[in-house]
């Protein structure tokens, strides 16, 4: 069974700094996908960014890129010119691409970081 | 475009009754699936339901139902509520059951007293 690891329940940051989040995941599969939710206060679960296990390129959406590791199995989020309103929490998940069985098709969390900004 | 849309967003039951909660997923989205969110357990997946098929449901017992219409819509039951089932139930839709995009609505806070 896959599993999805976050050793950083907290972390913190200066407004305009970057900060990196860390999430380690296990599997046995080559292809998956890889993505990284924000949750503020409202509790919606924002998506924030998503990697593709095939590419080797790692992903970036402005302020927002990953450090892919496949052999590592690690998928880190760095948040450059950190902003008050990122403050949240970010959760790292896994989801299958193998269609054979149908209980690959769910998300996998792990057990999130809780990031502070302060100004 | 509208996102993925839950009702009712906050309720209270008692222990013992029933509750249903609706997802209404983007549109074109035909896969919707339900998690449940508790500070001790995290977040943990409910079902799935793609086509008016329940693809795959989680390790919860059979008070927790759902189905899905055939405009794509979902709802969720819980009969004889629990202290427990107190939560925030998140509805999650894509394209289909392997996209790459889940887009997740606001949640429907429970509170089971």
């Amino acid at each position: 069974a896959q599993t999805v690891t976050q050793s950083q329940p907290e972390m913190s940051v200066q407004e305009a700094e970057t900060v990196t989040l860390s999430c380690t995941y296990d599997t046995s599969e080559s292809d998956y996908y890889l993505f990284w939710y924000k949750q503020p206060p409202s509790r919606q679960m924002i998506l924030v960014i998503r990697q593709e296990a095939y590419k080797q390129q790692n992903a970036t959406e402005n302020r927002f890129s990953v450090n892919f590791q496949k052999a590592a199995k690690s998928f880190s989020l760095k948040i450059s010119d950190s902003q008050l309103g990122d403050a949240a929490m970010y959760f790292c998940a896994y989801r299958s691409v193998l269609q054979r069985s149908y209980n690959t098709d769910k998300l996998i969390f792990g057990t999130g970081t809780r990031l502070q900004v302060f100004p | 475009k509208a996102g993925v849309t839950q009702t009712p967003r906050y309720l209270i039951k008692t222990r013992g009754q029933q509750v249903t909660l609706s997802c209404s997923p983007i549109s074109g989205h035909r896969s919707v699936s339900w998690y449940q969110q508790t500070p001790g357990q995290g977040l943990q997946f409910l079902f799935e339901y793609f086509s008016e098929t329940q693809r795959n449901k989680g390790n919860f017992p059979g008070r927790f139902s759902g189905r899905q219409f055939s405009n794509s819509r979902s709802e969720m039951n819980v009969s004889t509520l629990e202290l427990g089932d107190s939560a925030l139930y998140l509805c999650a839709s894509s394209w289909t059951p392997s996209g790459n995009t889940i887009y997740f609505g606001e949640g429907s806070w429970l509170t089971v007293v």
